[in-house]
């Protein structure tokens, strides 16, 4: 079956530091890849996405590869900011899975301090 | 627009109360999903409609039952919940079942008291 692995968290950083969230996969086809944001107390938006090998997906800074090769997904932001902080999702979606359902990794808390 | 609205907020019901969680999108999407989602933990599907059809329901208890009254509009009728479902239940919407991202909504949270 399909699963999606993060990195766990806390992640605490200082305000401009350069951050790695790391998200490898496991899919039994051709998955597109996401990351999800979650500010606290609201739903989840969708941050970037990518849907071949070699795709990057960037939005706000944030930027993802997606990496066939070693199957990793992961995200990066040159100087985050405090308004940063919040919870990411990393998820797939595999259309050879039924139902073509989005699979979620457990999802990494990221702390921004001033 | 790529709003999802969902309400109520909030909501706090009784383990004999019957409430609904109401969804709206108006981007064309013909699938709609519920999710719940517990403190530090990734949403987990709950049901699947595709062209206001129920596609998949995840053994969900018949507690909880979705309704897709037309393309725009989903609901989830709550009835004799448990303190445990307590969660922060989300509203997602795609173009088709599983194609492309799904766009969420702010969620409701609901406590059962």
């Amino acid at each position: 079956g399909n699963s999606v692995t993060q990195m766990e968290g806390p992640v605490t950083l200082s305000e401009e530091a350069f951050l790695t969230i790391n998200c490898t996969y496991t899919a039994t086809g051709y998955p597109s890849l996401f990351w999800y944001v979650q500010y606290p107390g609201e739903g989840l938006q969708l941050l970037l996405k990518a849907t071949k090998a070699d795709d990057k997906g960037s939005n706000k800074g944030f930027e993802a590869t997606y990496r066939k090769e070693t199957t990793s997904f992961h995200l990066e932001k040159g100087s985050v900011q405090v308004s940063d902080s919040a919870v990411y999702f990393c998820a797939l979606s595999d259309r050879n899975n039924a139902g073509n359902m989005l699979t979620f990794g457990g999802g990494t808390r990221l702390m921004v301090k001033p | 627009d790529t709003e999802v609205t969902q309400t109520p907020k909030h909501l706090v019901m009784g383990m004999t109360n019957k409430k609904s969680l109401k969804c709206e999108q108006h981007m064309g999407h013909r699938a709609m999903y519920w999710y719940k989602q517990k403190a530090k933990k990734p949403p987990e599907l709950m049901f699947v409609y595709s062209y206001e059809k129920l596609s998949i329901n995840e053994s969900v208890p018949s507690r909880f039952s979705p309704e897709c009254p037309n393309s725009s509009l989903l609901n989830l009728h709550l009835h004799a919940l448990q303190p445990e479902d307590s969660a922060l239940y989300l509203c997602a919407s795609s173009h088709r079942q599983g194609k492309t991202e799904a766009f969420f909504g702010q969620g409701t949270r609901l406590t059962v008291v």
